[in-house]
């Protein structure tokens, strides 16, 4: 079983939709998570981190869920520019620079 | 705000040539990565420097060698350039603990 996994999609949804993504994680202890987007030929980019209350930022909520391993990205009122690749980061050791897992991303395509 | 900064941006080599990409952050981070990205592919670990003075092996780091000349720079040397090293390489930095990763914009490197 992978460490981090997401499903690769392609999500392909109209402009206006509200879109949801989960990543799961094997590891309990992970302490940190996030979500990045990366445009194609482009660097991952910071879109927010997950904290264990859920937070929100404009359209974008997250959420994590501990006991069921797993994080979410809701995307709400989508935008022609929302389409690029997200991913899902899990940093698995408080105090090691080493252990923070990349998912493989999911692919979002948002069309007009 | 510089953030992390890559040189060059683009290189194209011959094989069995060897090349140095170099990385700075200006955040005064202590841990710094260095990633490769192929095609349709996910992020994968090449080196790692945890603090000054320190680097250690990742996922994937046969073929490279790194240095962490002070806290702000970390280089990646390919000695001997082959084509399978074609791909698209992002350095990293973080603060320690549950802190997330700032990337440069990346280094195109083709290897023919």
């Amino acid at each position: 079983r992978k460490e981090v996994e997401q499903d690769p999609g392609p999500f392909n949804v109209p402009e206006g939709a509200t879109v949801a993504f989960n990543c799961t994680y094997s590891n309990s202890a992970s302490q940190s998570f996030f979500w990045y987007r990366q445009d194609c030929r482009k660097e991952p980019k910071l879109l927010m981190s997950v904290y264990s209350s859920g937070n929100e930022d404009g359209r974008f909520t997250a959420q994590l869920n501990r006991a069921s391993q797993y994080i979410s990205l809701l995307i709400r009122d989508s935008k022609l520019s929302d389409s690029a690749t997200y991913l899902c980061v899990v940093n698995m050791e408080y105090s090691s620079a080493s252990k923070i897992i990349f998912g493989s991303g999911t692919r979002l395509s948002i069309r007009p | 705000n510089a953030g992390v900064t890559q040189t060059p941006k683009f290189q194209v080599l011959k094989t069995g040539q060897s090349m140095t990409l170099q990385c700075a952050q200006d955040m005064n981070h202590n841990s710094m990565y260095w990633y490769r990205q192929d095609p349709g592919m996910g992020l994968r670990l090449i080196y790692y420097s945890a603090s000054e003075g320190t680097t250690d092996k990742g996922e994937v780091p046969n073929g490279y060698n790194v240095s962490r000349l002070n806290k702000r720079e970390f280089s990646l040397r390919l000695e001997s350039a082959a084509p399978s090293q074609t791909s698209v390489y992002f350095c990293a930095s973080k603060q320690e603990g549950n802190q997330p990763q700032h990337f440069g914009d990346g280094t195109r490197l083709s290897i023919l």
